[in-house]
């Protein structure tokens, strides 16, 4: 079967560090996207992975363990506006895309 | 402008009425998708499109029809509205290349009273 897991919701102060994490099982993996949604809006792309490790991109990260079905997101020096839905998504194959139900944080001042 | 546009953004309709939901991309991409979203059920595929000619049901397609007029026009049509399909619905593209991500639109929020 194919399943994707985050946890529902997460809470942080404004300049900390918070990592999101995503598990996930899925037959003919081809990579895993992180989305970030404001409440009512589109989802819109934050960062890639396919091979295992991490991608840096400022204050955004993404890490990959494969053999783990493992992947995180991690913010740094949170900010107020980076209160959203994180949607962690595997790639089946060349074209099909598998959500979780993502992970709302709040950003407390 | 949007590279990817939704119409309508919002629709309220009654029970039995037939809908059509539309989007179109300047991306240039081949790939057109349409999901659902629902509170804690993530973002469902509903259809998706390589091309013209090729249409494919996702998986969760009873209830609803599509067309894909040209490369860059997607519809959604859902034949006979029901209230379970009042949901946040979203078109998104892709290019052809695996690693590439999918582009959203805005989103149309339906209500089917």
């Amino acid at each position: 079967g194919q399943n994707i897991d985050q946890p529902t919701e997460m809470t942080a102060t404004e300049g900390a560090i918070v990592q999101i994490n995503c598990t996930y099982q899925t037959s003919g993996f081809n990579g895993l996207f992180w989305y970030q949604q404001h409440a009512g809006e589109a989802p819109t792309f934050l960062s890639y992975n396919v091979l295992d490790g991490l991608e840096e991109k400022g204050r955004f990260s993404s890490f990959l363990s494969r053999s783990k079905g493992y992947s995180y997101l991690l913010l740094k020096e949170l900010q107020m506006k980076d209160s959203a839905s994180y949607l962690c998504a595997v790639q089946r194959g060349t074209y099909k895309y598998i959500f979780g139900t993502g992970t709302r944080l709040k950003v407390l001042a | 402008d949007a590279d990817v546009t939704q119409t309508p953004r919002n629709r309220i309709t009654k029970t039995g009425k037939r809908i059509m939901l539309e989007c179109s991309q300047t991306k240039g991409h081949d790939r057109m998708y349409w999901y659902r979203q629902d509170p804690g059920l993530g973002l469902r595929l509903i259809y998706y499109s390589f091309d013209v000619k090729d249409i494919n049901k996702g998986e969760i397609s009873d209830g609803y029809s599509v067309s894909r007029q040209a490369q860059a026009k997607f519809s959604l049509s859902l034949e006979s509205a029901i209230p379970n399909q009042t949901a946040l619905y979203f078109c998104a593209t892709s290019a052809k290349i695996s690693n590439q991500p999918q582009h959203f639109g805005d989103g149309t929020r339906l209500s089917i009273l």
